[in-house]
């Protein structure tokens, strides 16, 4: 039932390691979104895909890497992890662009040790 | 490129009494704009939307804001606050020459007293 599904929702983990977080929508949207959101409730955009296709990729580290393998899905892999990267990251989805709204994920809290 | 500025980080208000949340935007062209509310450990939920329509716009929860493009204003209401109203508001601005990429306020928290 959920429409944007968003695993795990908490990841604890040490400074130096590799982690991913997955995304997946049900709700048939072409365009998905990675939102990062800091201690302050800041949002910033990471990333965006439309239909597989990356078309917005923000000054992000580029130890973060996304990854859609269809219009479903887009996945986040951070290589390295620095306490900085604590956040929480929303994924999101929207229909044709950004003119509808977003639906979001329920978030991941990533804490960096 | 565009921009969104809401106006207090924290607005409280007593239940029952109404609810103003302020945003103003920057954009130079016509804007689409957003309120979305998110709750303790939860993702953004959206609760209303304004693209060019009609310039009131009601959304979910009794909530309606209204676009004044001669104030740049895209402000937040609601009639009658509820305890269940308590929560963390944010403004956002896309529009065609940012991409269509959305831009977020830095959010407003809003408190309801019994």
């Amino acid at each position: 039932d959920t429409a944007v599904s968003q695993t795990p929702k908490y990841l604890v983990t040490q400074m130096g390691n590799d982690k991913s977080i997955k995304c997946e929508q049900n709700l048939g949207h072409d365009t998905m979104y990675w939102y990062k959101q800091d201690s302050k409730k800041f949002l910033k955009i990471m990333f965006s895909y439309n239909n597989k296709e990356l078309i917005i990729n923000e000054t992000v580290p580029n130890r973060f890497s996304p990854k859609s393998p269809d219009k479903a899905h887009l996945n986040l892999h951070i290589n390295s992890l620095e306490l900085g990267d604590s956040a929480v990251y929303f994924c999101a989805s929207s229909l044709q662009g950004e003119l509808y709204g977003y639906t979001f994920g329920s978030g991941t809290r990533l804490t960096v040790v | 490129a565009q921009s969104v500025t809401q106006l207090g980080s924290h607005v409280s208000v007593s239940e029952g009494a109404l609810v103003l949340l302020r945003c103003n935007y920057s954009s130079s062209v016509p804007p689409y704009l957003f309120w979305y509310v998110q709750y303790p450990n939860q993702g953004l939920q959206l609760l209303l939307k304004y693209t060019s329509a009609a310039t009131l716009v009601k959304g979910i929860n009794g909530f309606e804001a209204e676009f004044k493009k001669s104030e740049t204003s895209f402000h937040l209401t609601k009639p009658s606050a509820h305890m269940s109203d308590a929560a963390e508001y944010f403004c956002a601005v896309s529009d065609r020459d940012g991409g269509f990429k959305t831009i977020f306020g830095a959010g407003t928290r809003l408190f309801v007293k019994a």
